[in-house]
């Protein structure tokens, strides 16, 4: 099992609908969370950081629970322009930043 | 702003060749890593260095060496490329080991024939 694991896509999804993506982690020794984003053939750029108390970006929500070891991350009025792998990323305690293997999304217009 | 500066972004080696993939960063971050990208296994750790002169592997080490003589370079050695070693390859910075934001270089694209 891999420490960090994503959905499995591909993702489809109608243009304006809503979308949500699940990550969870299995070392407790995890101490800070991300999302990046990576489009096709390009390296991951970070979408936003993770934290407990959840945050939000205009149409893009993420939420923590450490007690479960699990992240998600939710895309609202979803846009052409989302169409991306979205990555689940983990930086440990002793310096080692883990990523999942990426869930695909297509938004279809 | 140069940020994460990759090279070569492509290259054909033959099996047994060796070669050096360069990474530098000139945002004076301490942590530097280095990933390989393969279809349907995402990005997995080669070795990370938390500072100069300092150097750890990750989860994929074998076939591959690195050195950290300076904070701003941390390039990684083929020594003998094997087929299995073509992949997308993918060097990163941050500037604390935790929290911040992490940056990539545009990628290199390796083919062991």
């Amino acid at each position: 099992r891999k420490e960090v694991e994503q959905d499995p896509g591909p993702f489809n999804v109608p243009e304006g609908a809503t979308v949500a993506f699940n990550c969870t982690y299995s070392n407790s020794a995890s101490q800070s969370f991300f999302w990046y984003r990576q489009d096709c053939r390009k390296e991951p750029k970070l979408l936003m950081s993770v934290y407990s108390s959840g945050n939000e970006d205009g149409r893009f929500t993420a939420q923590l629970n450490r007690a479960s070891q699990y992240i998600s991350l939710l895309i609202r009025d979803s846009k052409l322009s989302d169409s991306a792998t979205y990555l689940c990323v983990v930086n440990r305690r002793d310096d080692k930043i883990i990523f999942g293997k990426g869930t695909r999304l297509h938004i279809l217009p | 702003n140069a940020g994460v500066t990759q090279t070569p972004k492509f290259q054909v080696l033959k099996t047994g060749q060796s070669m050096t993939l360069q990474c530098a960063q000139d945002m004076n971050h301490e942590y530097m890593s280095w990933y390989r990208q393969d279809p349907g296994m995402g990005l997995r750790l080669i070795h990370y260095s938390v500072g100069a002169g300092i150097t750890d592997q990750g989860e994929v080490p074998n076939g591959y060496n690195v050195s950290r003589s300076t904070t701003e370079d941390f390039p990684l050695r083929l020594l003998s490329a094997a087929p299995s070693q073509t992949s997308v390859y993918f060097c990163a910075s941050t500037q604390t080991r935790s929290g911040n934001t992490i940056y990539f270089g545009e990628g290199s694209w390796l083919t062991v024939v």
